[in-house]
Parts: structure tokens; C-alpha cells; sequence
């Protein structure tokens, strides 16, 4: 069972909308949450990250995370094809900083 | 932010030959360095923990005699492909881990082919 479940996509939206991306958690212990952006060919790059129930808000990004439902999703709002991308969700189980990465969802957003 | 780099970006290199892969956290100390792999298509695969000064602690599967792993200061860590072989081809990251900081910043990555 993976530990961290994210779908591959793609995942298409249009300039301008809202990208949801969503990923789902096995270890109710996580306890610190993470979304990252990775190009192709290149390293991920952090975007946000999440300790608590709710929202968390960044600019165009918005991080929700649910511990019950061992759930967390990113929301990019007026989403630009510059956000064309592959987005891994990460979580600490609190081991040492340790993240267990999910296998990315492939955002592409369309002209 | 925290800047961290990796070198080389990529290389080729013949079957057999071991490669050596640096990554230096050039504006903060770094007392943990996780070594990651990536194979495409697939999720980033930690690999192995190092903390300065003492042994690597390596993933189920990770063989430590083929992939050496040295950090002998707060900045800067080294992996060694050993002998590589063409199944070795992969993504390489370095991630060192800022004290008392728990988010992890990258190395731009080696991407490694091995012929």
C-alpha cells in the first residue's frame, strides 16, 4: 500500500481557472505537510507547507489539509501556463525530517 | 532562502566507472544531508540519511557498498556511484537539512546515464 497517493494526471486546466491538486496519506502520525513543484529535468522546488487543520494561504496557492481524513490538496487560483508542472505532495511522519513523496500530479494549463 | 548546490548537473560515463556527485549548502550549515533518487516517470526515493562526522544510514535496498556517502563537514556532502551500471541511470538530488528548520530545500540535481 503506498504511503502517499497522489493521481499521475494529467491534469488540464485553462488559463485563469482553478487547478485542484489532491493527495491522500496512510501514517495518521504525519504530523508536517508538503507541496512541491517539479519542472522536467529539474528539482523540486517548495511551494507551501502545512502543520495544522484548515487553510493555509500564499498568493495564488492555498494549502488545505484535513488529519481526519488524511487529506491534503493545493489550490492554485488563476492558474498560468508558467504552473505547467508536476506537483508532489510530501509528508513527515516525524522521523528525523524524513518526507515520504508521493508520485505527482502532472499539471497542465492550457491557453 | 537556502541555497544549495549540486555538481555536476549531468554526466555520462561508461559502465564500470564510478562518478562522484558534490553538493554544498553555501548559506547555512547543514548537519543532515538526505540523498535522494528519482527515476523518471516516478516519485523522488530517499536513499540515504548522513549526519556530519559519522556513518551514512541507508534505505532498505540501497546497497551503502555500491553508493558512498561521505560528509565530512556542514557543508558539503559527497555521493559515489560506485561501478556504476546502465541501471544506475537516474536522478540524483541532494537535500540538507537547515538546524532547526524541518522543510527541505534541493540541489539542482545530477542526472546520471550510464552507457
Amino acid at each position: 500500500q503506498k504511503e502517499v497517493e497522489q493521481n499521475s494526471g494529467p491534469l488540464s486546466v485553462p488559463e485563469g481557472a482553478i487547478a485542484s491538486l489532491n493527495c491522500t496519506y496512510s501514517d495518521r502520525v504525519s504530523q508536517s505537510f508538503f507541496w512541491y513543484r517539479q519542472y522536467s529535468g529539474k528539482s523540486p522546488e517548495l511551494i507551501m507547507s502545512i502543520y495544522s487543520n484548515g487553510d493555509k494561504e500564499d498568493g495564488r496557492f492555498t494549502a488545505q489539509l484535513n488529519k481526519a481524513s488524511q487529506y491534503v490538496s493545493l489550490l492554485i487560483r488563476d492558474s498560468q501556463p508558467s504552473d505547467s508542472a508536476t506537483y508532489l505532495c510530501a509528508v513527515n511522519t516525524g522521523t528525523a525530517s524524513k518526507l515520504t513523496f508521493g508520485t505527482g500530479t502532472r499539471l497542465q494549463v492550457t491557453l | 532562502g537556502a541555497v544549495v548546490s549540486q555538481h555536476p548537473s549531468w554526466v555520462i560515463c561508461k559502465s564500470g566507472t564510478s562518478v562522484k556527485i558534490e553538493c554544498r549548502s553555501l548559506d547555512f550549515q547543514a548537519t543532515t544531508m538526505f540523498w535522494y533518487r528519482q527515476f523518471p516517470k516516478q516519485s523522488l526515493m530517499l536513499m540515504a540519511t548522513s549526519n556530519e562526522g559519522s556513518k551514512a544510514t541507508y534505505e532498505q535496498g540501497v546497497e551503502k557498498d555500491k553508493f558512498l556517502i561521505n560528509h565530512a563537514s556542514l557543508t558539503l556532502s559527497t555521493l559515489t556511484v560506485t561501478s556504476a551500471h546502465p541501471e544506475d541511470s537516474s536522478f540524483y538530488i541532494c537535500s540538507p537539512l537547515r538546524t532547526g528548520d524541518e522543510k527541505l530545500f534541493f540541489g539542482s540535481g545530477t542526472q546520471l546515464s550510464v552507457l
